[in-house]
């Protein structure tokens, strides 16, 4: 079964802390990836995709193929960074199926 | 700016009632998606349509219908509610460019289901 894995459910960083959320994928072929932000009392939106190779709000998220990876960094995290994320594969079949999510959480 | 609204932001409802959650967008796209977030389980696909008079199911169908009559709704209906369908119920939207999905999701505000 095609799968998205967050393995953490909450991350505790400090501010001006590098920041890593971790996403596995287990799709066959070279699916789309997308990485969503929710935060407190917004609507989620979409933060960035790989294909787009942009950086937003200062996060980026390298696509490794070899790892089936998409893991999404910031250098410095700061204290408005703190929401949940979820990465989000876009599979062959027009699904968005979306991990369970990690709570970022930025300690001051 | 896009705009997806979700016609009721909180319900309360009894177990066996029929229940239907509204959603409608105007940015005249495609597909729309009706999932269900819950705390540990993340976003859970139910229903997503991709053209009108559509729908595919998704990773948890059961105890769950949808209706899109119209481009613009998508419309989430529970036969007869139940306690596990608590929850908050999230619709989206996105467009589909030269033939293919842009996987980019406009999200409704959600609407927060109660069952007792």
């Amino acid at each position: 079964a095609q799968r998205v894995t967050q393995p953490e459910k909450l991350l505790s960083v400090f501010k001006g802390a590098p920041v890593e959320l971790k996403c596995n994928y287990s799709y066959s072929g070279s699916p789309e990836l997308f990485w969503y932000v929710q935060y407190s009392r917004q609507r989620l939106q979409l933060l960035l995709r790989h294909i787009s190779r942009e950086s937003i709000k200062g996060f980026t998220a390298d696509l490794n193929k070899g790892e089936t990876s998409f893991h999404l960094k910031k250098p410095f995290a700061q204290e408005e960074d703190s929401a949940m994320y979820y990465c989000a594969p876009l599979a062959p079949d027009d699904k968005i199926i979306f991990g369970k999510g990690t709570r970022l959480h930025i300690l001051p | 700016d896009v705009k997806v609204t979700q016609s009721s932001r909180y319900l309360v409802k009894r177990t066996g009632e029929k229940v239907f959650l509204e959603c409608v967008q105007d940015m005249d796209h495609e597909n729309m998606f009706w999932y269900r977030q819950d705390p540990g389980l993340g976003l859970r696909l139910i229903y997503f349509s991709y053209d009108v008079k559509m729908k595919e199911k998704g990773d948890i169908p059961e105890g769950y219908s949808v209706s899109r009559e119209k481009k613009e709704r998508f419309s989430l209906i529970l036969e007869s509610a139940s306690t596990n369908q608590t929850s908050m119920y999230l619709c989206a939207s996105s467009s589909v460019l030269f033939g293919q999905h842009t996987g980019e999701l406009f999200f409704g505000e959600g609407s927060r289901l109660t069952v007792l």
